[in-house]
């Protein structure tokens, strides 16, 4: 039990098509983070929360959108995407944005773009 | 160009002797490393951290060294155990804005029963 719960696990889709992934922390957080992990790369940040402001965005293409309701949800909106945007996409969260503070990762959402 | 190199992309150890991680980066700006750990379907765990005004940190069986000098950090595990077998990834970045974790691209260690 991580605390961060990502869903779905695993997720395929079409180019064309519009999807969402979401996360979600039960530890009490105020931070909260979209990672990328391409076969053979090192783990690349996308985006930054912090008390539900968008605090980075990682030049990151406008085919993500992300959106943090409030401290405990983070949703990862897809559409148009392409097949390098295959990956690993994990989820994590942090008491604070910074100040020393390790992050708590999920399981992660495998997406495989056709 | 990578800023957090792990240059062994993986590590093989007997059971209870020593595994010794490696990594190096370039930014002398980072002053606050981590390590963590990560098994097959699941997403990473953090392990340890140091911040540059040390040079050594120590938890459990887990030390992490920092030479800032060469900017090298490296993880020891002492002794191995097969549940250690894994990747581990380091991680830097600088205290003030430690939000933003750059990521070596890990070291696959197995430790050997």
């Amino acid at each position: 039990e991580t605390g961060v719960t990502q869903t779905p696990r695993h997720l395929v889709m079409g180019m064309t098509n519009k999807k969402s992934l979401k996360c979600e922390q039960h530890l009490g957080h105020n931070a909260m983070y979209w990672y990328k992990q391409s076969a053979k790369k090192p783990l690349e940040l996308m985006f930054v929360y912090s008390l539900e402001e968008r605090v980075e965005n990682n030049s990151v293409p406008s085919r993500f959108s992300p959106e943090c309701p409030n401290s405990s949800h983070l949703f990862l909106h897809l559409h148009t995407l392409q097949p390098e945007d295959s990956a690993l996409y994990l989820c994590a969260s942090s008491p604070l944005a910074g100040a020393g503070q390790p992050q708590h990762f999920g399981d992660g959402t495998r997406l495989s773009i056709l | 160009d990578q800023q957090v190199k792990q240059n062994s992309p993986s590590l093989s150890v007997q059971e209870g002797r020593i595994s010794i991680l490696n990594c190096d980066y370039t930014n002398s700006m980072f002053d606050y490393f981590l390590w963590y750990k990560k098994y097959p379907a699941e997403g990473p765990t953090f392990l340890i951290s140091i911040s540059s005004i040390k040079d050594k940190n120590e938890d459990g069986r887990f030390t992490v060294f920092l030479n800032k000098s060469a900017k090298h950090l490296s993880l020891h595990i002492v002794p191995s155990q097969p549940g250690d077998s894994a990747v581990y990834f380091c991680a830097a970045s600088v205290l003030s804005s430690s939000y933003k974790l750059i990521f070596g691209s890990g070291t696959r260690l197995l430790v050997r029963p």
